[in-house]
């Protein structure tokens, strides 16, 4: 199975700041990576698939990057709704497996 | 729009069985691989199993295969999961999530349901 990691498992930060998440696969994925946002109670919700494209209704301070093993989600100017956990997930094979998510919270 | 609505969790005893269900509305559900997805209390992701578009071809995690059985009635838009030996660690919030294509291979999912709570305990 491939595994997946986050860095950082939980960050503060303020409105306005940029943040960056950083997800690692153990062997390469391609661009085979979308990244979820998850508020407490709710349901995830899907932000990027393909590594970097937006899903529809998605705001454009969202933005992800990387192939093979290495990937980042980054938000250009954090927002009040913005606070959760993000998750990664690779779907280059089964089983699809998630990284175990990065809580962004406010400083 | 889309819209995934999950039941028939509750409370189980170890050992026994549950049948999940996920009905859905607002697309053509036929046309589209389905997942489950389950989360744990206070705990992050895990990926369950998916089943094709029309049935013919399913995968699940290996840490509930053979006591795991994912399959669909396209005709009632309606999605399960049968779940046998249940233990206290499979004790999660059940998701059903769409794919955006018929096989599910090499695609994500676009859309969740809200879920549906598992309780393992006697």
């Amino acid at each position: 199975d491939i595994q997946m990691t986050q860095s950082p498992s939980s960050l503060s930060a303020s409105v306005g700041d940029r943040v960056t998440i950083s997800c690692r696969a153990s062997q390469g994925i391609n661009t085979y990576l979308a990244w979820f946002q998850q508020k407490p109670g709710k349901a995830p919700k899907s932000l990027i698939h393909f590594s970097s494209i937006l899903q529809g209704g998605v705001p454009s301070r969202f933005s992800g990057s990387g192939s093979g093993t290495d990937f980042t989600l980054t938000i250009s100017s954090l927002q009040p709704e913005d606070f959760a956990t993000y998750y990664c997930q690779q779907y280059n094979s089964y089983p699809y497996t998630f990284g175990p998510g990065t809580k962004v919270d406010i400083k | 729009q889309v819209q995934l609505v999950e039941s028939g969790g509750g409370v189980v005893q170890p050992g026994r069985s549950l049948r999940l269900s996920c009905a859905a509305s607002g697309f053509t559900f036929s046309s589209f691989a389905m997942h489950w997805v389950r989360q744990a209390p206070g705990k992050g992701l895990e990926w369950v199993a998916v089943i094709s578009h029309d049935g013919t071809k399913t995968y699940y995690a290996d840490s509930m295969k053979g006591r795991l059985t994912i399959s669909r009635d396209n005709s009632n838009n309606t999605l399960y999961l049968q779940m046998n030996s249940l233990t206290t660690e499979d004790a999660a919030v059940y998701h059903c999530a769409k794919a955006p294509s018929a096989s599910g291979n090499y695609q994500s999912f676009d859309y969740w349901g809200q879920g549906t709570l598992v309780t393992v305990s006697s």
